[in-house]
């Protein structure tokens, strides 16, 4: 069964930077494309990244621009997320998620991990 | 970007009624259209994609309609197991989500 294990999230200053893993079985991960999603304490879903299958494009939402790197190996079948020049609005459960479409861009998430919280706080 | 916005924001029913939830697009998403449930302390999982088509191993209750810019999440017949949160999201521009129905026991 598809399992997807988030990694890394911890509290961290104004400024600072942290790296999140996701670690992904069950699947042909090399196959296909995954996202990033967080969620706000108390609130709603916000799509953060996406990358195709193989690594060849990536795109981000305008809020995470230029901060966070969306990244995956798919010898190790895990998916990562560089976030620099953290905010305090970035604190949220961060979430991975699998694209359905195998070799595509479905921009649906049909799996999702347990979320990893990050906290942005002095 | 387009907007999402989803009605009501609480829903009080019983176990065993039919619940009606919409979400409405600021401009037509054609059926790119998908609805998640959410319990507390739980990640998202997907109900109904591109508007009508249940999920892998989603329980016949749940369906979905619309398009355009009108959607509707139907559950027939409420289980204890179904209040939840529900979201819907659109994939016809970046992807983004509505602001959540929560469903609750009444």
């Amino acid at each position: 069964q598809v399992q997807l294990v988030e990694s890394g999230g911890g509290v961290v200053q104004p400024g600072g930077s942290l790296r999140l893993s996701c670690a992904a079985s069950g699947f042909t991960f090399s196959s296909y494309g995954m996202h990033w999603v967080r969620q706000a304490p108390g609130k709603g879903l916000e799509w953060v990244a996406f990358i195709r299958y193989d690594g060849s494009n990536k795109y981000y939402a305008d809020s995470v621009k230029g901060r966070f790197t969306i990244s995956r190996d798919n010898s190790k079948n895990t998916l990562y997320l560089q976030m620099n020049s953290l905010r305090a609005e970035d604190t949220a459960v961060y979430y991975c998620a699998k694209d359905p479409w195998e070799v595509g861009s479905g921009y649906y998430f049909d799996y999702w991990g347990q979320g990893t919280l990050v906290t942005v706080s002095s | 970007e387009i907007v999402l916005t989803q009605s009501p924001a609480t829903l009080s029913l019983s176990p065993g009624e039919r619940a009606t939830l919409s979400c409405r697009a600021s401009q037509s998403v054609s059926s790119y259209l998908a609805w998640y449930q959410q319990k507390p302390g739980q990640a998202p999982r997907l109900l109904i994609y591109d508007a009508s088509n249940r999920a892998t191993g989603i329980p016949a209750r749940f369906s979905g309609s619309g398009s355009g810019t009108d959607f509707t999440l139907t559950i027939s017949s409420l289980e204890p197991e179904d209040f939840a949160v529900y979201y819907c999201q659109q994939r016809s521009n970046w992807p983004n989500f509505g602001q959540g129905t929560r469903l609750e026991i009444k």
